[in-house]
């Protein structure tokens, strides 16, 4: 299993440009989430979802956006850059159901985004 | 309450001698509780879990010690090596929760 995967690994943008980041996992895994995580900081929940087409916002929501429409994928959508989301990108996946309840969410490399 | 904006907080300790990590929780109703390692460019790694009918379990070199009295958990790692370097993030789960909601993280220098 290659686990949760990201793409891209870098990414530059300027401001006002848009772009999607890729997030997948093979692990049937039905909770997903997207993370984001500043310099020297801990872990702030963008978006997350329960399963296929159900999404919900996290703690810092705004200026992004999501689909789920697969159990494998989870894309996170910047639609227009600001610098404030400058910041390295992480998706996470677990699996959490009926008497089997893990909840250990297992982490991308991350993307590391800049915007100018 | 939710993980803030604090700037992380450091533990130094010589290679070779025990570490402890602390973290409180925030709510009453958490019932799962994690530990994370991240190195440096990397994305968060499970080390240890615990149950709150548990109050203390161990792994290989790492034990995790809670006190749901004072809503307290703490990573301890034995003979602590220059690869246990990295920030360390508890994370708790309130079993009503469809998330968990991650501390601020402690950052760990091994001093060889």
């Amino acid at each position: 299993n290659a686990g949760v995967t990201q793409t891209p690994k870098f990414r530059i943008l300027k401001i006002g440009q848009s772009m999607t980041l890729q997030c997948t996992q093979d692990m049937n895994h039905n909770y997903m989430y997207w993370y984001r995580q500043d310099p020297g900081m801990g872990l702030k929940l963008i978006y997350y979802s329960v399963g296929a087409g159900i999404t919900d916002k996290g703690e810092v929501p705004n200026g992004y956006n999501v689909s789920r429409s697969t159990t494998e994928d989870f894309p996170l959508r910047l639609e227009l850059a600001a610098p404030s989301q400058t910041s390295v990108y992480f998706c996470a996946s677990s699996y959490s159901g009926g008497r089997l309840r893990t909840d250990t969410q297992y982490f991308g490399p991350g993307t590391r985004l800049t915007v100018l | 309450g939710e993980s803030v904006g604090l700037h992380l907080p450091t533990l130094s300790v010589q290679e070779g001698d025990n570490s402890i990590i602390n973290c409180a929780y925030s709510n009453s109703a958490s019932d799962y509780f994690i530990w994370y390692k991240q190195e440096s460019g990397k994305g968060p790694q499970f080390i240890i879990d615990i149950r709150s009918n548990m109050d203390k379990r161990q792994g290989q070199r790492v034990t995790v010690l809670l006190n749901k009295t004072v809503k307290h958990l703490s990573l301890q790692i034995a003979a602590t090596q220059p690869g246990d370097s990295a920030v360390y993030f508890c994370a708790e789960k309130p079993w009503s929760y469809d998330k968990v909601i991650f501390g601020p993280g402690t950052s760990l220098s091994v001093i060889p």
